[in-house]
């Protein structure tokens, strides 16, 4: 069975440029989450897609958005970068997620640069 | 809120020494715990969980007990190799409402020399 996988792995932009970035989750696994990892900040959670609806969010700015299609992808969207920005995302994708332990299963990342 | 307390790195050992990471937690209820490991330029890679109290959680020699009257849950290997150099992370997951969101502890780098 394939992994998560994330598009594209690396990516450089300018301040106040927005970016888009996507996750294909595990074959059948219905629910998407999003995390940011810095050195400063290390791992935090940034939103949960559920059957293409947002069931969980972090801590961020409205400039953070996301969204999952029917085949529960998800994509998420920065908008009007900020050097702050520059992080590894990470997608993670499990069965159900919600109310009970599901086992989360992460992506190799997608490395963002705002330069 | 939830919290999760690890001890900074790096932690430099020789091969075969014994490991222990400390992990320690702060959250509202009972909730699942899990150790998380990073290799470089890799995403994160589930190595154990525990998602009760007591519950002992292992994977490739690697062990961690879900203490629940010290809020920790210490991740220990008799032997450690070089090839088990990387960044460990201690996370949970609360059992109730918002179970998909992972709170994690700073990381902890493990240097593992011959």
């Amino acid at each position: 069975k394939a992994g998560v996988t994330q598009t594209p792995r690396y990516l450089i932009k300018t301040r106040g440029q927005q970016v888009t970035l996507s996750c294909s989750p595990i074959s059948g696994h219905r629910s998407v989450s999003w995390y940011q990892q810095t050195p400063g900040q290390g791992l935090q959670f940034l939103f949960e897609y559920f059957s293409e609806t947002q069931r969980n969010k972090g801590n961020f700015p409205g400039r953070f958005s996301g969204r999952q299609f029917s085949n529960s992808r998800s994509e998420m969207n920065v908008s009007t970068l900020e050097l702050g920005d520059s992080a590894l995302y990470l997608c993670a994708s499990s069965l159900t997620g919600g109310f009970s332990y599901n086992e989360q299963f992460f992506g190799p990342g997608t490395r963002l640069t705002v330069l | 809120g939830d919290s999760v307390t690890q001890m900074e790195g790096p932690v430099t050992l020789s091969e075969e020494a014994f490991l222990t990471i400390n992990c320690t937690y702060t959250a509202t209820g009972y909730p699942s715990l899990f150790w998380y490991v990073q290799y470089p330029g890799e995403g994160l890679q589930l190595l154990l969980k525990a998602t009760k109290a007591d519950d002992k959680g292992s994977n490739k020699g690697f062990e961690a007990t879900y203490r629940k009257e010290t809020t920790s849950f210490h991740l220990e290997k008799g032997s450690v190799q070089v090839s088990d150099s990387a960044v460990y992370f201690c996370a949970l997951s609360p059992n109730t409402g918002t179970a998909s969101k992972l709170t994690f502890g700073t990381g902890t780098r493990l240097q593992v020399t011959l």
